[in-house]
């Protein structure tokens, strides 16, 4: 049972232009979200997160927004640049989870020069 | 630099065979959690300790089996190995509370041959 999805396994930008990545979850009782990014041969790196009662958390060039009515939330990374190019991940956990991080399967997003 | 450091980076091994990866957290960090990820998945959460105490499971196979020692570093053990157990084993820390986000390793790549 994947609580946690992204549908999308690739996608690829031009530099310069917006990365939208998205996410889906099936379990209501999550209430905290986090992005992480991973370059090959290292392990995940937290990016950006954003509690359930919020709709949208700012860090620079990314952005995280929630939907919770529809169970989704997106990452926007404006301007996109080379160096962004790495698989991203979606994570969920609920205080029912007790530490339990739920991850999406990953998206792999190429910004191309 | 993430601060959690795991060894062997690599390892490869027979079925039927037993192995240990060891795990060290970030200075600081009390709780200790692995995952694992096999090709095309998502990274599966396996168990999580906190301060030498067992605080969740998740997906953990009866033959696998972890600790946390007194310093706190953690030890993941994973005996009568099939081929279907490689995979990239990844540990992460995190100071403790629900929703800390996690720090990772870069990950034990596990091959059973």
């Amino acid at each position: 049972d994947q609580q946690v999805k992204q549908n999308s396994p690739s996608l690829s930008v031009q530099e310069g232009r917006i990365s939208i990545l998205n996410c889906d979850y099936t379990n209501s009782m999550f209430d905290y979200f986090l992005w992480y990014k991973k370059y090959p041969a290292e392990g995940p790196t937290f990016l950006i997160s954003i509690s359930s009662i919020k709709d949208k958390n700012e860090d620079g060039r990314f952005t995280v927004f929630l939907n919770k009515s529809a169970k989704h939330l997106s990452l926007h990374i404006v301007p996109s640049q080379p160096g962004d190019s790495a698989v991203y991940f979606c994570a969920a956990i609920g205080s029912s989870n007790t530490g339990k991080l739920i991850f999406g399967q990953g998206t792999t997003l190429q910004v191309k020069p | 630099d993430s601060g959690v450091t795991q060894t062997p980076k690599h390892l490869i091994t027979a079925t039927g065979q037993r192995v240990t990866l060891r795990c060290s957290p970030r200075s600081g960090d009390l709780s200790v959690y692995w995952y694992q990820q096999s090709l095309d998945q998502g990274l599966q959460f396996l168990i999580q300790y906190y301060n030498g105490e067992e605080r969740a499971k998740g997906n953990i196979l009866e033959r696998f089996s972890a600790q946390q020692f007194p310093d706190l570093h953690s030890e993941l053990n994973l005996s009568s190995l099939e081929l279907g157990d490689s995979a990239l084993y990844f540990c992460a820390s995190s100071v403790g509370g629900n929703y800390s986000p996690l720090h990772f390793g870069n990950g034990t790549r596990l091959t059973v041959t």
